[in-house]
Parts: structure tokens; sequence; C-alpha cells
């Protein structure tokens, strides 16, 4: 079993749907939460940065953790074509520099 | 604006033959990173630096070896190419000198690499 768990996709979607994107994972001394997204033939770029538990919002995105059911989320509201990516999450424990990755899941908004 | 530049967009080599991946960012950063990416296993890491002419193995270094001569650029050489060497290869770099914080990643765009 990964460490990790994210549902690749592709999760299609219209235009200006809310879109919930998600992670579990197994390690309960994960602490830090990352999302990423990554356009095709580019590098992943950071989208959302959360430590420990709770909700963070940014414009249209908003990153939630619930650690007691070791989940996160990503809720991208009013999604738009150019979202259309695919978003990696990314976790570590507080003491460890090593980030440890999701597959990734590849998202699709429809005009 | 940021930037991390891999020399080759797309790499086609053969099995045995010696490979380098050159990675340059021109953000002063301390840490750099190689990585690959392959579909459904999402990112691995080979090797990081956090100091010039310092290296830390990753989860996955057999195979590989790095080299950081100077801060700003770090290559990853592959010994003798293998097949399952295979792979989309990024680059990353982050700001901070303490290797035990998490700073955000600045990625290259990535080296498609083949090995036949």
């Amino acid at each position: 079993q990964k460490e990790v768990e994210q549902d690749p996709g592709p999760l299609s979607v219209p235009e200006g749907a809310i879109v919930s994107l998600n992670c579990t994972y197994s390690n309960s001394a994960f602490q830090y939460f990352m999302w990423y997204r990554q356009y095709s033939r580019k590098g992943p770029e950071l989208l959302m940065y959360t430590y420990s538990s709770g909700n963070k919002e940014d414009g249209r995105f908003t990153a939630q953790v619930d650690k007691s059911s070791k989940y996160i989320s990503l809720f991208i509201r009013d999604s738009q074509p150019s979202d259309s990516a695919t978003y990696l999450c990314a976790m570590s424990v507080q003491s460890n520099y090593q980030l440890i990755w999701g597959a990734g899941t590849k998202l699709i908004i429809k005009p | 604006d940021v930037k991390v530049t891999q020399s080759s967009r797309y790499l086609v080599k053969r099995t045995g033959e010696k490979v380098f991946l050159e990675c340059v960012q021109d953000m002063d950063h301390e840490n750099m990173f190689w990585y690959r990416q392959d579909p459904g296993l999402g990112l691995r890491l080979i090797y990081f630096s956090y100091d010039v002419k310092m290296k830390e193995k990753g989860d996955i270094p057999e195979g590989y070896s790095v080299s950081r001569e100077k801060k700003e650029r770090f290559s990853l050489i592959l010994e003798s190419a293998s097949t399952n060497q295979t792979s989309m290869y990024l680059c990353a770099s982050s700001l901070s000198s303490a290797i035990t914080t998490n700073e955000k990643l600045f990625f290259g765009s990535g080296t498609q690499l083949s090995v036949l």
C-alpha cells in the first residue's frame, strides 16, 4: 500500500463547477501538506501549503486537512478551463525534509 | 522571475550509455533536487544537495550519481543507462539552507528520457 493515495482521474467537469480533489495517507506523523499544480509539459508549481489541520483559503482555492481521517482535500470554486492540469498532493513529517508525493489527479475543465 | 532550467526537453539514449542531465537555477538557492516522475507512481526523490559538493541519497539513488561543483548547477548522471530508467526527470530547487525545513520547491520543465 502506498503511503499517499490519490485517484489518477481524469476528472472532467464543466466550467463553473466546484471541484474536489482528494488524497488519503497512512502516516499519522505527517504535519505539512501541500498541493502542487502541473500543467502539461511543465514542472509542478506550489499552489497551497498547510500546516497541521484546518482550512486555508486563497482566492478560488481552499485546502482542507482532516488529520483524524488522514484525508486532505483541495476545492476549486468557479472552475475555469485554465485550471485544467494535474494536481499533486505532497506531505512530510516535521523533522523530515523529504516530501512524499501522491501520483496526481488529472483535471479537465470543459468550456 | 525565478527560473530552473533543464538543458534538454527530450533525450533518446541507448542502453549502456552514460547520460548527463543538467540543471541550472538562477535564484541563489541552497537546495537542489532530482526527482523522477512515472505514471501512477508520483514523484520519487533520487538525490538532493544542500550545498556545493554536498549530496544526499533520496529514495531511489541506485544507478544514478550527482555532481554539484557550483551552487547554481546540479547534474544527474546515469552511469550506464537501462530501459527501466526511461522516465520524466525533474530538477527542483529551494531556498532554505536547513534541510529539515520544508520550503517551496521551484521545478524545471523536465527532461523526458527514453532509453532504448
